[in-house]
């Protein structure tokens, strides 16, 4: 098993372009989220999934966008890159609800000049 | 909603001393709590969590955290730390059905001194 696999691990974009960050995992898991990394807040939620075709809103959602049309897939695409999205998103996946027990992929460190 | 306080941002412990990072947490029902760590370049992993039970709990590593209603804490505790625990923690709340919704704390960076 890979786990939870992102691409790409670095990415610079100028501000008002628009890119998609990939997440798939391998281990079937139903729910999957993406958090974003930055100094001196943690993790904050963007968007998670409780199963395909069924998306909601976290924390800090605004200039995101989620889809889950398939289980193993989750990527989260920026519509118009801005310089306060940079930082490093996580995306992770966990088997059910009573489990608890995220798994992360290494992260994607992402740059807007 | 609930949060998540991670009041130490530093700490430098040497090598073989004990460790104590403190966690509090803010939800109005049984929370659901959990240690991730996290080191450089990577993602995070689960170190222990508390669903109900026996209020302490041990994880890998030799890490064990005791969770205390009453001051709404979870702090987390390893007798002998070695060089490789430096990293960073996190302190973490979610709540029933919302395993995916989980509620971070800011985290707490270990250092540890040889």
């Amino acid at each position: 098993n890979a786990g939870v696999t992102q691409t790409p691990k670095f990415q610079v974009l100028k501000t008002g372009q628009s890119m998609t960050l990939q997440c798939a995992q391998d281990m079937n898991h139903e729910y999957m989220s993406w958090y974003r990394q930055d100094p001196g807040m943690g993790l904050r939620l963007i968007h998670y999934s409780v199963g395909a075709g069924i998306t909601d809103q976290g924390e800090v959602p605004n200039g995101y966008n989620v889809s889950r049309s398939t289980t193993e897939d989750f990527p989260l695409r920026l519509l118009s890159a801005a310089p306060s999205q940079t930082s490093v998103y996580f995306c992770a996946s966990v088997q059910r609800w009573n489990t608890g027990e995220l798994f992360f992929g290494e992260g994607s460190r992402l740059t807007v000049l | 909603a609930q949060s998540v306080t991670q009041p130490d941002i530093h700490i430098t412990v040497s090598e073989g001393a004990s460790l104590e990072l403190r966690c509090n947490y803010s939800y109005g029902a049984t929370p659901y709590l959990f240690w991730y760590v996290q080191s450089p370049g990577q993602g995070l992993q689960l170190l222990l969590k508390y669903f109900s039970g026996d209020t302490l709990v041990q994880g890998i590593k030799g890490f064990e955290a005791e969770f205390k209603r009453s001051q709404s804490s979870f702090n987390l505790r390893k007798p002998s730390v070695h060089w490789s625990d430096a990293a960073e923690y996190f302190c973490a709340v979610g709540t029933t059905g919302t395993a995916s919704k989980l509620t971070f704390g800011t985290g707490t960076r270990l250092q540890v001194t040889l």
